[in-house]
């Protein structure tokens, strides 16, 4: 069966260092893959968009990376700072034309100050 | 960025009741929108596509006569949920595609819907 898995623990940091979450994905050929960030009690944000054909996305201090043959992508937060404490989602949509995005479960990040 | 807007935020109403959630792009036109809902620490579950001007196109599981799509316009979308019974209590979140191409998905701020 098809499945998209986060670390259900939340992932607690330290201010200033780097925060590194990983989405792993089984039984998918994503045509790409998609990060949001969800705080509580609101909908999600889009932060990033990585391609099948894609190593490495950066945005400021956000890095994605996508491994097609691990299946798996990191999203990397530099420098955290408290304000990034959140709910991070990953999201992949199969290849083959237009279809639906499919989330996983989420990873909560909790940054110390 | 694009904004989607969602009405209410929140919501409490009788079991029995029938209750209606609007989803609104505000600054561009949205062919397709979507709704999910959303439990305590789980993941977004895609309930319906919403298409405008044609039948929505609803997940397997979920009922077409309980969650009532209706998408007129190319900038609303409403989600009726009705006969309402506290095992339908959830967050539920509509998102609206800007380019059609489901690569950035633009959601609405969610409705927490509470049925006693």
């Amino acid at each position: 069966s098809q499945k998209i898995e986060q670390n259900s623990e939340a992932l607690n940091i330290q201010e200033g260092k780097t925060a590194t979450l990983t989405c792993n994905y089984t039984n998918y050929s994503p045509a790409y893959l998609q990060w949001y960030r969800q705080d509580p009690g609101r909908g999600p944000v889009f932060l990033l968009l990585i391609r099948e054909n894609e190593k490495e996305k950066r945005k400021e201090r956000l890095k994605v990376t996508f491994d097609t043959t691990l299946k798996q992508s990191l999203f990397h937060i530099t420098a955290s700072q408290p304000a990034d404490s959140a709910t991070y989602l990953c999201a992949l949509m199969n290849s083959g034309g237009y279809q639906k995005v499919t989330f996983g479960t989420g990873t909560k990040l909790q940054v110390i100050p | 960025g694009a904004v989607v807007s969602q009405h209410p935020s929140w919501v409490i109403c009788k079991s029995g009741t029938s209750v209606k959630i609007e989803c609104r792009s505000l600054d561009f036109q949205a062919t397709t929108m979507f709704w999910y809902r959303q439990f305590p620490k789980q993941s977004l579950m895609l309930m319906a596509t919403s298409n405008e001007g044609s039948k929505a196109t609803y997940e397997q599981g979920v009922e077409k006569d309980k969650f009532l799509i209706n998408h007129a316009s190319l900038t609303l979308s409403t989600l009726t949920v009705t006969s309402a019974h506290p095992e339908d209590s959830s967050f539920y979140i509509c998102s609206a595609d800007r380019q059609a191409t489901n690569e950035k998905l633009f959601f609405g701020s969610g409705t927490q819907l509470s049925v006693l």
